[in-house]
């Protein structure tokens, strides 16, 4: 049973470029979520997922971030013009769906470095 | 809004201490209480998690309880190995939402 997996683990990319992370997830998890890790500090929620659709979108910094999700599985998360602030860790994690409380199981995340 | 408060670490230990670590939160309604591990190199895991209040989470030899009345969910752990070593998050998800709230993380280096 495949876990949660990410795509690349680790991208280094220069400032203004643009970067795309995936995020597959356990299959038949319908709820998908992306937060972010910086060094030092605690986990942010970027976006959550239920389905194709984006009920929350409150974490999302600025218009810069955009994600996706096709087929109720694959998650894209795109940063446009990449700034050094966008330098974390970041984590996709799925669950089934059906209730809030269940467990988020984690992805071993993308450490992305913006020069 | 919602929010997470934990002890900063780093926290150090020797091999069989007792390690407690504290977490506060802030929340609207009744959230679900998490703690989750970051082992040195892995993912972040569920560890355990109390659903209402007087609730208590157990699992590898820790502990949490659901305090409803000091809005806290302390991990605690009686004897502590060098394999504890990890980061610890606690977080909340509000009844009504879907997203996890964490607190800023705890390091814990225990040493033989």
């Amino acid at each position: 049973g495949a876990g949660v997996s990410q795509s690349p683990s680790n991208k280094v990319t220069e400032k203004g470029k643009d970067v795309e992370l995936r995020c597959d997830p356990i299959s038949g998890h319908t709820a998908l979520y992306w937060y972010r890790q910086r060094l030092g500090q605690g986990l942010e929620f970027l976006i959550y997922f239920q389905g194709n659709s984006a009920p929350d979108k409150s974490g999302l910094p600025s218009d810069r971030f955009s994600a996706e999700r096709t087929g109720e599985s694959v998650s894209t998360l795109t940063i446009q013009r990449t700034q050094q602030e966008d330098s974390a860790v970041y984590l996709c994690a799925s669950n089934p769906g059906y209730s809030s409380y269940n467990e988020q199981f984690f992805g071993p995340g993308t450490r992305l470095t913006v020069l | 809004g919602n929010s997470v408060t934990q002890m900063e670490g780093p926290v150090t230990l020797s091999e069989e201490a007792f390690l407690t670590i504290n977490c506060t939160y802030t929340a609207t309604g009744y959230p679900s209480l998490f703690w989750y591990v970051q082992y040195p190199g892995e993912g972040l895991q569920l560890l355990l998690k109390a659903t209402k209040a007087d609730d208590k989470g157990s699992n590898k030899g820790f502990e949490a309880t659901y305090r409803k009345e000091t809005t806290s969910f302390h991990l605690e752990k009686g004897s502590v190995q060098v394999s504890d070593s990890a980061v610890y998050f606690c977080a909340l998800i509000w009844a009504a939402g879907n997203k996890l709230t964490f607190g800023g993380g705890t390091r814990v280096l225990v040493k033989p």
